[in-house]
């Protein structure tokens, strides 16, 4: 079963727009992953953020992590065409063992 | 440098046949996941592989099965294909517990 739930399921926006994608979680954590995906293609890392951390940034994204809630956000400044993708966050627990929830599909209008 | 490499990009297997997929993984990175991708959905665990041993394992059947060769490289055998065994497997690598990285798949139909 899926640990964490992405919200929403799908985002459509204009370039240059900011896009914002939340994700939820049900246990503890060591650290919590955000991957995008091209059409069904390999997974690319984004960005790590451990539990100890509250905001990481890199480059045009933003991610911020919650504990007490058991919620992260991904935020992608400036939005461009070749953003469209599928985003998944994915919660490690032990063992370097991930776990994905179901994703949120981003469509950038040019 | 290469990244994480997967064979065959594309399978097609009839019901009940058995599949062997295969990943070499980044260089310098002695661990191996395998993931399962149905349609619209998000990678689920099957296992990992560390130094030649299975070390975690997902809810998956004994039909799945794996191994690591000793310069890490690992396959992914999956036995008596079932329909529902049509997805996405996409293997990632990693340095011991350090961030994934993952190759880009290799589709599996099953007719």
């Amino acid at each position: 079963s899926q640990q964490g739930e992405e919200d929403p399921q799908a985002l459509s926006i204009q370039e240059g727009e900011n896009a914002t994608m939340n994700c939820s979680y049900k246990t503890s954590i060591n650290n919590l992953q955000w991957y995008r995906q091209n059409s069904g293609r390999g997974l690319v890392h984004l960005i790590l953020i451990r539990s100890n951390e509250r905001e990481k940034h890199s480059g045009r994204l933003r991610v911020t992590l919650d504990t007490s809630k058991k919620s992260s956000s991904l935020l992608i400044t400036a939005s461009r065409a070749a953003d469209t993708a599928s985003y998944f966050c994915a919660t490690e627990t032990s063992g370097s063992r991930l776990t994905f929830g179901e994703g949120t599909q981003l469509t950038v209008n040019p | 440098d290469a990244g994480v490499t997967q064979s065959p990009t594309h399978l097609i297997k009839t019901r009940g046949q058995q599949v062997t997929l295969r990943c070499s993984p980044k260089s310098g990175h002695d661990t191996v996941s395998w993931y399962q991708q149905a349609l619209g959905q998000g990678p689920q665990f099957i296992f990992q592989y560390y130094e030649e041993e299975e070390r975690q394992r997902g809810n998956f059947p004994d039909r799945f099965s794996g191994h690591q060769f000793p310069n890490y490289s690992s396959e992914l055998n999956v036995n008596a294909l079932l329909l529902g065994d049509s997805a996405l497997y996409l293997c990632a690598s990693s340095l011991s517990v350090d961030t994934q990285y993952f190759g880009p798949g290799t589709r599996l139909t099953v007719l």
